[in-house]
């Protein structure tokens, strides 16, 4: 069965510290991987995507994540911590084998990462 | 440029009233879904369209109703309200399921309390 665990709740980081989201995943075949973020009251927005090819994908606002086949993860990094990055954040996978399905999209349950000045 | 708009954007019922949510989106996006948001359980897809005229049934479609008559709107329809439904309510759109690979676009929500 298709699945996506965010296994922390909340994300503690100081401001200019490194940050890491973890993400990992369940898929029958090579899967289609997302990050989205919610800033209060809003909708999630798009962030980055991991189709194919390299490990390493950059995205908005200064992330990336990095895809683990092995490991199965698909973590959210940045190198540097902002205070306004503190915001809820959502890993998803879609399996592309059954594409011609809407319902196959599988968000995590999210991670609130707090950034303290 | 306007996205995906949801309306209302606050709303409070009492048991047993019936409602509709309206979603817009103004990208020409094949796909729509609608999402109800509960503290620690991510997102659930209630229902969802790949299509004009075309509806189907998502992982907690209980208790709701959807059209799709235009293909720019996406209605979600609570005919007899419950506590159980109160919740933030989002709608998103996307290029067609084919191109899996798109990501969704969201609006901004619909909070919805129901007494």
């Amino acid at each position: 069965a298709q699945s996506v665990a965010q296994p922390e709740d909340q994300v503690n980081v100081a401001e200019g510290n490194p940050l890491t989201v973890k993400c990992t995943y369940s898929v029958s075949g090579n899967p289609y991987l997302f990050w989205y973020v919610q800033y209060p009251n809003r909708g999630l927005q798009f962030l980055l995507k991991y189709i194919t090819g390299d490990n390493l994908v950059k995205g908005s606002y200064g992330f990336e994540a990095e895809f683990n086949k092995s490991q199965t993860s698909f973590h959210l990094k940045k190198p540097s911590a902002l205070v306004s990055d503190s915001a809820l954040y959502f890993c998803a996978v879609r399996d592309p084998i059954r594409y011609s399905s809407a319902s196959k999209i599988i968000f995590g349950s999210g991670t609130r990462l707090s950034i303290r000045p | 440029n306007a996205g995906v708009t949801q309306t209302p954007k606050f709303r409070v019922l009492k048991t047993g009233q019936s409602m509709t949510l309206l979603c817009a989106q103004d990208m020409n996006h094949e796909y729509m879904y609608w999402y109800r948001q509960d503290p620690g359980m991510g997102l659930r897809l209630i229902h969802y369209s790949v299509g004009e005229g075309t509806t189907a049934k998502g992982e907690v479609p209980d208790g709701y109703n959807v059209s799709r008559l235009k293909k720019q709107n996406f209605l979600l329809g609570l005919e007899s309200a419950a506590p159980s439904q109160t919740s933030v309510y989002f709608c998103a759109s996307s290029y067609s399921g084919a191109v899996s690979n798109q990501p969704q676009h969201f609006g901004d929500g619909t909070r919805l309390s129901i007494l």
